[in-house]
């Protein structure tokens, strides 16, 4: 599964967007994006994944750019309860990969 | 209602002494998986059982025993505990091998004195 890498911090003011980037320059065409995040002394949490076209939930938006080498979770009102480590992952679709978590991004959302 | 849920939620031992995790799912899921996150905030994958049989273990030293009795648990037992085997242990869940969604439960933070 190919590499992602993440700035290691970001902080964001309460009810703005947080826009937290990962490059994925040697992702393979059946490679999906996908993104967690972990929550203080909690397990991981699913938030979104795609694949090529743009993907939104009820709890993140998706933007991947066309040459599919980087993406964007976006997270359009943050609140306090968002603050967390959230984990970028590339990975064949729908096979018995594993997912492999990097170091992440630490987001601090600021009252 | 939990979901996946792990006991106990802490524990702590003396080096050479053998512990159990226990792990319970109530999603009806076929796949479920252990984690270990170390003081470093590393997550890694250390098996992954399908209908209660092994499909993944990721050179987990021999000491590590997962036991998965039916498809809703999946226990972890660690023999002759190391002070490297500190760390929080996650069990996951998911609907199938490779779905898109695993679950994971509150994870226990085992501490080898």
């Amino acid at each position: 599964d190919a590499k992602t890498t993440q700035p290691p911090s970001m902080d964001c003011a309460e009810g703005r967007a947080a826009n937290l980037p990962c490059n994925h320059s040697t992702i393979s065409g059946n490679e999906y994006v996908y993104w967690y995040r972990q929550i203080h002394s909690q397990g991981p949490q699913y938030i979104i994944h795609g694949l090529k076209n743009n993907e939104t939930n009820e709890m993140a938006s998706l933007i991947i750019t066309e040459d599919r080498k980087s993406s964007t979770l976006i997270l359009p009102h943050a609140t306090l309860r968002d603050t967390a480590v959230y984990y970028c992952i590339v990975r064949v679709g729908n096979t018995g990969n594993q997912f492999y978590f990097g170091t992440g991004t630490s987001l601090t959302v600021i009252p | 209602d939990t979901a996946v849920s792990q006991t106990p939620k802490y524990l702590v031992t003396q080096m050479g002494n053998d512990k159990s995790i226990k792990c319970e799912q109530n999603l009806g899921h076929d796949t479920m998986y252990w984690y270990k996150q170390d003081s470093k905030k590393f997550l890694k994958i250390m098996f992954s059982y399908n209908n209660k049989e092994l499909i993944i273990n990721e050179t987990v030293p021999n000491r590590f025993s997962p036991k998965s009795p039916d498809k809703a648990h999946l226990n972890l037992h660690i023999n002759s505990l190391e002070l490297g085997d500190s760390a929080v242990y996650f069990c996951a869940s998911s609907l199938t091998v490779g779905a898109n969604e695993q679950f994971f439960g509150p994870g226990t933070r085992l501490t080898v004195l």
